[in-house]
């Protein structure tokens, strides 16, 4: 079945700090993937997606490329906030399984100022 | 339109006890699904819907589980005989159906049983 792996936290980074979260994914066809952020207190919120190769999602200053050949889709933003400091997951979707998510673990993400 | 709201934020129960959760979508998605989050770890599908009828159930999803959707409109999850392992956050999150555009998702119901 489809799964998605996730780098494990927690990720301590100094403000200003360059972030990467490493995801790979299992998938049966052609999936659609994502990036949720869970910040303290809330539910999650979509950040970003991309739904065929190559396509790169962006949002907030956050990035994160599809890449078919890796079947990875890393997350990364050159300059992080304390305000960025929250738990991330990210998911895929496939079309013909109803858009049903399957999420990764998720990694939390600290920021000192 | 706010958003996905769930019903109540908080329950504590005790084992054996039935409980409900409600979850009202945004008015025009379609989908709506609900996901079980435990401490530290990604939500897991439970069940969804297109409009009133319930598409897929995940294994993960026993006899003691139910869950409706009347009219296409809001949803109740119900957990019959509760057990400690049924502690978690339990999400709704809504979607048009036809393109994957992302959830949304509302912000939950936790569940403790003492």
């Amino acid at each position: 079945g489809d799964s998605v792996t996730q780098m494990e936290g927690p990720v301590t980074l100094s403000e200003e700090a360059f972030l990467t979260i490493n995801c790979t994914y299992t998938a049966t066809g052609y999936p659609s993937l994502f990036w949720y952020v869970q910040y303290p207190g809330e539910g999650l919120q979509l950040l970003l997606k991309a739904t065929k190769a190559d396509d790169k999602g962006s949002n907030k200053g956050f990035e994160a490329t599809y890449r078919k050949e890796t079947t990875s889709f890393h997350l990364e933003k050159g300059s992080v906030q304390v305000s960025d400091s929250a738990v991330y997951f990210c998911a895929l979707s496939e079309t013909n399984a109803g858009n049903m998510l399957t999420f990764g673990g998720g990694t939390r993400l600290m920021v000192k100022p | 339109d706010t958003g996905v709201s769930q019903n109540p934020r908080h329950k504590i129960t005790k084992r054996g006890q039935n409980v409900t959760f409600r979850c009202d979508p945004i008015s025009e998605h379609n989908r709506l699904y609900w996901y079980r989050q435990t401490l530290g770890q990604g939500p897991e599908f439970l069940t969804y819907f297109q409009n009133e009828a319930q598409l897929e159930k995940s294994r993960l999803l026993s006899d003691r589980f139910s869950a409706e959707r009347p009219k296409g409109s809001f949803s109740t999850l119900e957990i019959q005989r509760t057990e400690q392992g049924d502690s978690a956050m339990y999400l709704c999150a809504s979607t048009p159906s036809t393109e994957h555009y992302g959830y949304t998702f509302g912000s939950g119901t936790r569940l403790t049983v003492v």
